[in-house]
């Protein structure tokens, strides 16, 4: 089993739709949690930690049930912009380890 | 501020030869990471320095990948002999201290035919 899994997409969602990605981890002595965004042929960016109490930046959404070992990520009102792969990484706690998923593909139509 | 560099962006390599990547951190970073990232896949960490040592290089395939980071700064990540499934992007990163956030390159591209 994967450490860190995602549905690899693509989504493909409108100018205006909300949309949501999860992903699942298998350590839970994972400690920390990130999403970060890669365009395409670009290097990855850290998008936003994510939190046990649930944190928002603008139309960002994330979300963390450590009891599921499970993080959501929403986008709402969906730009062309926001087109690219979302990667859920997972941060062990006796290490400083980042553990990346497969990532899941956004693309924003007109 | 200047952010990590690598070069080259592209390579294009037959199997069994070598190739050498280089990495120029964020200045005052002491944390430097090489990541591999194949075509539809999250990066996977190969070798982690802090400052001139090594963290941890579990994941790197030490029969034909070696890397060095001699003073602490720059960083260059050697493949001898190339294999075709080496084909991938190489991602360097760099932090202020391991606990930070990491914040990549560009990348390497490396073809290998």
């Amino acid at each position: 089993r994967k450490e860190v899994e995602q549905d690899p997409g693509p989504f493909n969602v409108p100018e205006g739709a909300t949309v949501a990605f999860n992903c699942t981890y298998s350590n839970s002595a994972s400690q920390s949690f990130f999403w970060y965004r890669q365009d395409c042929r670009k290097e990855p960016k850290l998008l936003m930690s994510v939190y046990s109490s649930g944190n928002e930046d603008g139309r960002f959404t994330a979300q963390l049930n450590r009891a599921s070992q499970y993080i959501s990520l929403l986008i709402r009102d969906s730009k062309l912009s926001d087109s690219a792969t979302y990667l859920c990484v997972v941060k062990s706690y006796n290490t400083d380890k980042l553990i990346f998923g497969t990532g899941t593909r956004l693309q924003v139509f007109p | 501020e200047a952010g990590v560099a690598q070069s080259p962006r592209y390579k294009i390599i037959e199997k069994r030869q070598s190739v050498a990547f280089w990495c120029n951190p964020i200045s005052g970073h002491a944390t430097l990471y090489w990541y591999q990232q194949i075509l539809g896949q999250g990066p996977k960490l190969l070798i982690q320095f802090q400052n001139n040592g090594v963290v941890d290089d579990s994941q790197l395939p030490k029969d034909r990948f070696s890397a060095e980071r001699l003073k602490g700064v720059d960083s260059t990540l050697k493949i001898q002999p190339a294999k075709l499934e080496d084909s991938a992007v190489y991602l360097c990163a760099s932090s202020f201290n391991s606990a930070e956030t990491q914040y990549f390159g560009p990348g390497t591209r490396l073809l290998v035919l």
